[in-house]
This record gives structure tokens, sequence and C-alpha cells, in this order.
């Protein structure tokens, strides 16, 4: 079955540290991963995924597949980053998405 | 442009009472809708996905429902409100068949008493 695993509930860092939020995914074929991120007071909305290959907010995250993780990274944490963050699998043949149960990403000042 | 709504914002419901929540898209046509419940610690859990007027897939056993009335009217229901049917309720929609971006709504707090 598929499956996305988040270890981290909750993650702390510094203004202007490195940041890494770990996903990872139980998937025997070609995966369609995505990262959705809901601010304060904001919706959920989509930051990226990974057919894009693209860097968004400075955030980008790349598909491993011996590893079967789709981590995200930043390398200077800014305040503005703080939020809930999902990592989110696309079922195969459907327009589904699987969510992982999210990391809240803390920066402080 | 699109937008989705969703409404009421909170509501409060003693246990035993019926629901409905409604979501509706404007800007698009034929999407896919979905209802998710999302619970601290438990992420976003699909409830019901759409595909059409009259379709829906449920995607877990429970007291509540869904229906879609038009093509982008989405209704969550439940006759009898269970203490655990508290939570935040989101829908959101999606262009059929393409990579999947999905647009949430601003979401419903559901508090049962």
């Amino acid at each position: 079955a598929q499956r996305v695993t988040q270890p981290e509930k909750l993650l702390s860092v510094f203004k202007g540290a490195p940041v890494e939020l770990k996903c990872n995914y139980s998937y025997s074929g070609s995966p369609e991963l995505f990262w959705y991120v809901q601010y304060s007071r904001q919706r959920l909305q989509l930051l990226l995924r990974h057919i894009s290959r693209e860097s968004i907010k400075g955030f980008t995250a790349d598909l491993n597949k011996g590893e079967t993780s789709f981590h995200l990274k930043k390398p200077f944490a800014q305040e503005e980053d703080s939020a809930m963050y999902y990592c989110a699998l696309k079922r195969p043949a459907t327009d589904k998405l699987i969510f992982g149960t999210g990391t809240r990403l803390q920066v402080f000042p | 442009s699109q937008t989705i709504h969703q409404w009421p914002a909170t509501l409060v419901q003693p246990v035993g009472s019926p629901l409905s929540l409604e979501c509706t898209v404007e800007g698009t046509s034929n999407p896919n809708l979905y209802w998710y419940r999302q619970a601290a610690g438990r992420g976003l859990q699909l409830l019901f996905y759409s595909v059409g007027i009259g379709q829906i897939s449920s995607e877990v056993p429970q007291n509540l429902s869904a229906s879609r009335p038009q093509d982008r009217q989405f209704i969550l229901s439940s006759k009898k409100l269970l203490l655990s049917d508290s939570g935040f309720y989101l829908c959101a929609w999606s262009v059929q068949r393409s990579h999947n971006e999905q647009f949430f709504g601003p979401g419903t707090r559901l508090t049962v008493l």
C-alpha cells in the first residue's frame, strides 16, 4: 500500500540555519510527489512538486528513489517559513493524494 | 480566476444532530472535488472524492456521507453526529487528469458536544 511518512512532528531552527523536512514514501512504481504548506491563518497550498524540479521560496526537494525519500530543504531559514508542511504522494492511476502527517516548522529570530 | 468557498467557517453541534457542510467552486467546470479531515498528528485524511455529479467515492468507513448535486457543489453530511466527528474539514478541487495540484478551501471547524 502507498504510504507517506513524515517522522518529525515539530522542527525548530533559528533564522539563517539550514532546514531539512523529511519525507519518506512507500510505492513501488514511479511516484509523483508534492509538498504542501499551510501558513498561519492561510489556506493549505501547493509549495512544489518533484516533476517541476523547481525552487520555490528558496525550498527545493529532490526525489531519491533509492532511499524512497523526498526531503524538503532550504539552506537559510527565514521567520516567514514558519508553517505546517505536508508531503503528499499521488496515487497511481487516480487524481487522489496521500498526505503525510505533517511537520510544523518553527523558525526563531 | 477560480475560487473555492466553504461554509460555515465554524460550527458547534450537539451529539446526535444532523450536519451539512457546503463547498462550492467558481471559475472552472467539471472539477475533481475532495473532502478531507485535518487532525493534529494525523495529517489530512481523504474522506470523499468525486469526479462528477452524483459520483462519490468513499475512502474510509465513517458516519459521514457526501453528495454532489451540481457540478461545482460538494456537500458533506451526517444524519447523527458523533463526538468523534469533531475536527477541521477541508474541501479541495483539482483539474481532472492533470498533475494534480489541489486547491483548498478555508475549512470548517466542527465541534460536536
